[in-house]
């Protein structure tokens, strides 16, 4: 089972909102990932966790605040976020975040929650 | 300095025809690994295959297949007899410290 489940599919918020995004994952993974992406553009990587502790922020402003609450679960908590934040969020996971190319550093996303901030 | 090139913003391909999705990538490293994603119009990124940089044979998976010439530091996507269904975004990718995106190339499969 590869499966990575996102919810919600949709959202739209005000900029005055306070919203989170979930992830889960039940592959046993202990690395876990978010990423923005706008339309027609690769992936921006937002943030890296691995085993359940922050490795990576790129220097992604704290109106996001993310949150791994266990191995298994992924939060992205969203504050007075602005227009130019609507975007496609992605949540991954890999075996682990070690470097080097092994077929167990795939990455497997899920679906993707839609943001729309008014 | 950018990691991984995808040179085709827009591939055209006849159903049942196979095609080639180009991409390059640069590293010293001796241990990588290489990436093909597909993202529909859902947004779903699909993982398709992977090629490691010491596998001495081009991964195969179902219809898709890698062209990997690793002194060209190319790692082609071939996907054969393609179906209306193929009509997406690829990403092709490298990890070795971290995951590099390449830029992306829409297929559309024409009926």
């Amino acid at each position: 089972d590869t499966e990575v489940t996102q919810t919600p599919k949709h959202l739209v918020m005000g900029m005055t909102n306070k919203k989170s995004l979930k992830c889960e994952q039940h592959m046993g993974h202990r690395a876990m990932y978010w990423y923005k992406q706008k339309a027609k553009k690769p992936p921006e990587l937002m943030f890296v966790y691995s085993y359940e502790k922050l490795s990576i922020n790129e220097s992604v402003p704290s109106r996001f605040s993310p949150e791994c609450p266990n191995s298994s679960l992924l939060n992205l908590h969203l504050h007075a976020l602005q227009p130019e934040d609507s975007a496609l969020y992605l949540c991954a996971s890999s075996h682990n975040h070690l470097a080097g190319g092994l077929a167990r550093n795939t990455q497997y996303f899920g679906p993707g929650t839609r943001l729309t901030v008014l | 300095a950018q990691k991984i090139t995808q040179t085709q913003p827009g591939m055209f391909v006849q159903e049942k025809e196979a095609v080639t999705l180009d991409c390059t990538y640069d590293t010293s490293d001796p241990s990588y690994g290489l990436f093909w994603y597909k993202q529909p119009s859902s947004g779903e990124m699909i993982f398709l295959i992977y090629q490691g940089s010491y596998d001495q044979q081009n991964a195969t998976e179902g219809r898709y297949s890698l062209n990997f010439q690793k002194a060209r530091k190319s790692a082609n996507l071939v996907i054969s007899a393609s179906q209306l269904g193929d009509s997406a975004m690829y990403f092709c990718a490298m990890r070795h410290n971290q995951f590099y995106f390449g830029t992306g190339t829409s297929l559309t499969v024409i009926p």
